[in-house]
């Protein structure tokens, strides 16, 4: 059984510039949850995709978005990059619109200047 | 408005020894308490979870405690271990484990010496 997984790791952007991270999702899970994590905070939950389509946001702007594939897999893209979006993305995945299951991957940390 | 609070940035303890991790909250909608470990360069993994309808939970080593006219929750890891060092984040949720929004605190960074 594979975990989540997100690419990539790390990545460097201009303040201004666009930027698409991606999250594959746990086998068996259809549903995958997006958290921004700031230097000494804890995770903010940013959206959920569930069959394809956003079911809940956090107090994020719309320059935020995300995809949902049919494999279940995701993007987050977020546009005009600002210094403070640099941060720790995480994704989960899980069953239902619940917690069952509820698995994070290890995050891409975004960093920009 | 930082609805979920854990006061102490970090604990250290020895080994061997308890360690206790407290979380406040504000909202009285969170009917359902998890708290997640982490560790550098890894996402957060479930440690432990507990329902508003209960009052403690235990699973081996880990036991969380509620209070819900406190609004206060606390993690008691019997006994601590240098594995264990890692952050410690609370998280609830609203509207039970049907729905997959998590709010979390800021962490606690928790330390064991050998």
């Amino acid at each position: 059984e594979t975990g989540v997984t997100q690419s990539p790791t790390h990545l460097i952007k201009t303040r201004g510039q666009q930027v698409t991270l991606r999250c594959s999702s746990q086998s068996g899970h259809n549903t995958v949850s997006w958290y921004q994590q700031a230097l000494g905070q804890g995770p903010q939950f940013i959206f959920q995709y569930y069959r394809e389509e956003e079911n809940g946001r956090g107090n994020f702007p719309p320059r935020f978005s995300g995809l949902q594939f049919p494999n279940y897999s995701s993007e987050l893209n977020v546009n005009a990059l600002e210094l403070d979006d640099s941060a720790l993305y995480l994704c989960a995945s899980h069953l239902g619109q619940g917690i069952y299951g509820y698995t994070f991957g290890s995050g891409t940390r975004l960093t920009v200047v | 408005d930082q609805q979920v609070k854990q006061n102490s940035p970090s604990l250290s303890v020895q080994e061997g020894r308890i360690s206790i991790l407290n979380c406040d909250y504000t909202n009285s909608m969170f009917d359902y308490f998890l708290w997640y470990k982490k560790y550098p360069a890894e996402g957060p993994t479930f440690l432990i979870s507990i329902s508003s309808i209960k009052d403690k939970n235990e699973d081996g080593r880990f036991t969380v405690f509620l209070n819900k006219s406190a609004k206060h929750l606390s993690l008691h890891i019997v006994p601590s271990q240098p594995g264990d060092s890692a952050v410690y984040f609370c998280a609830a949720i609203a509207g039970g484990t049907s729905y997959g929004k998590l709010t979390f605190g800021q962490g606690t960074i928790l330390t064991v010496h050998p």
